[in-house]
């Protein structure tokens, strides 16, 4: 089965709503990673986070290793936040080989 | 910031044809890492290297090559283009367990 599950597959927001995403993995973690792919884009690192959890700006990375979750907390939607989230986990320590979950397609309307 | 740069942008080949899709970092990473990304199958890792002058494979290496001749340099080689090989392709560069930076991908089109 896969390893890593995100949920949900697709959000709709109005701006200015907060939005909660959830990356729940069936192997143990050694580091992960959030990561925001515009359509058609790049992706763009947001958050290196093992464990704990990280601010930036507008959001917050939270992951909780014994319970095999991340999370990533957006508040106060825009617009621009549209676009797809991705967590990834590492396998095996210090190897830097990801696996992937499907994403999250999120989008914003005005 | 990270700078990973891959070429070319886009690329239409024929079946098989051989294509050598090429990555270029400037972070003097130790790693560096070739994906597929696929409509329903996300990102998946293709071959992988820990230096120059060493590959690995990762999950789903057959019906590629990579080369690493530089820190730099990594590139991913398909020797016999197939039309299932039609995807995204992007490339990564890293230190262990630490942050990956992607390049913008490179989009192949195999007829």
């Amino acid at each position: 089965g896969q390893q890593v599950q995100q949920s949900p597959a697709s959000l709709v927001l109005q701006e200015g709503e907060n939005a909660e995403l959830q990356c729940n993995f069936s192997t143990s973690l050694n580091s992960m990673q959030w990561f925001y792919q515009r359509p058609g884009g790049s992706l763009v690192s947001l958050f290196y986070n093992p464990s704990g959890t990280k601010h930036s700006g507008r959001l917050t990375s939270t992951t909780v290793i014994k319970e095999r979750r991340s999370s990533l907390h957006i508040s106060s939607s825009q617009t621009t936040d549209s676009g797809t989230y991705l967590c990834a986990l590492e396998r095996g320590a210090n190897t830097g080989k990801l696996t992937f979950g499907h994403g999250t397609i999120l989008r914003v309307h005005p | 910031e990270a700078a990973v740069t891959q070429s070319p942008r886009n690329k239409v080949a024929v079946t098989g044809g051989k294509v050598t899709l090429s990555c270029n970092q400037t972070n003097n990473h130790n790693n560096m890492y070739w994906y597929r990304q696929d409509t329903g199958h996300g990102l998946r890792l293709i071959h992988y290297s820990y230096g120059a002058g060493s590959t690995e494979k990762g999950d789903i290496p057959d019906g590629y090559k990579a080369s690493r001749p530089s820190q730099e340099n990594f590139s991913l080689i398909l020797e016999l283009a197939t039309p299932s090989q039609t995807s995204v392709y992007f490339c990564a560069s890293g230190t262990g367990s630490y942050e990956q930076y992607f390049g913008p991908g490179t989009r192949l089109t195999v007829l």
